[in-house]
């Protein structure tokens, strides 16, 4: 089982549709989660960390279920440059992070 | 610009020559972190620096990588006798952190290409 896998995608969204993508862990110790966005040929940039209780920053809403070991990113009013892989990412102690392989997001006009 | 900076951006070598990169942190982080990023999959981790310390060595750096940070600042990573299957984006990353601390969010460069032909 990969440490963390994600449905690679890709997913056609019109604008300002709702997306939502999971993300599932397999080390239960992790402590650490994140959404990256990654725009082609360029560095992943932290998009938003990941609490426990839950966070949300503007259009984008970040759960995290720690029992059944997801993650979840909710983009709401997606715009034509929310269009990017999303990349889930762990950490399970003070280590380098594991990265997912991402989901390709593509928001059509 | 006061981010995290790498060169160079690309490099395009032949195989079985020595190659170095080099990272410079954002100034008051005293994490960094080496990723190695393939087409269509996500950074897998390479090392990290605590300071000047190498704190962990992931199974993918061969012996024919080797990183330092020797005065706690910049990094460099060299690759000696390039093979082709080295071709990748090279990334750096850095962050705050302490012994036994929680992850604290990592800020990438914009990375190096190597082709190796």
């Amino acid at each position: 089982r990969k440490e963390v896998e994600q449905d690679p995608g890709p997913f056609n969204v019109p604008e300002g549709a709702t997306v939502a993508f999971n993300c599932t862990y397999s080390n239960s110790a992790s402590q650490s989660f994140f959404w990256y966005r990654q725009d082609c040929r360029k560095e992943p940039k932290l998009l938003m960390s990941v609490y426990s209780s839950g966070n949300e920053d503007g259009r984008f809403t970040a759960q995290l279920n720690r029992a059944s070991q997801y993650i979840s990113l909710l983009i709401r009013d997606s715009k034509l440059s929310d269009s990017a892989t999303y990349l889930c990412v762990v950490n399970g102690g003070a280590d380098g992070l594991t990265f997912g392989k991402g989901t390709h997001l593509i928001i059509q006009p | 610009d006061t981010g995290v900076s790498q060169n160079p951006r690309h490099k395009i070598t032949k195989r079985g020559q020595n190659v170095t990169f080099r990272c410079d942190p954002i100034s008051e982080h005293n994490r960094l972190y080496w990723y190695r990023q393939t087409l269509g999959q996500g950074p897998e981790f390479l090392t990290y620096f605590q300071n000047e310390a190498q704190l962990e060595k992931s199974r993918l750096l061969s012996d024919r990588f080797s990183a330092e940070r020797p005065k706690g600042s910049f990094s460099t990573l060299e690759i000696q006798r390039t093979e082709q299957g080295d071709s990748a984006m090279y990334l750096c990353a850095s962050s705050l952190g302490s012994e036994g601390a929680l992850t604290y969010e990592q800020y990438f460069g914009p990375g190096t290409r190597l082709t190796v032909t």
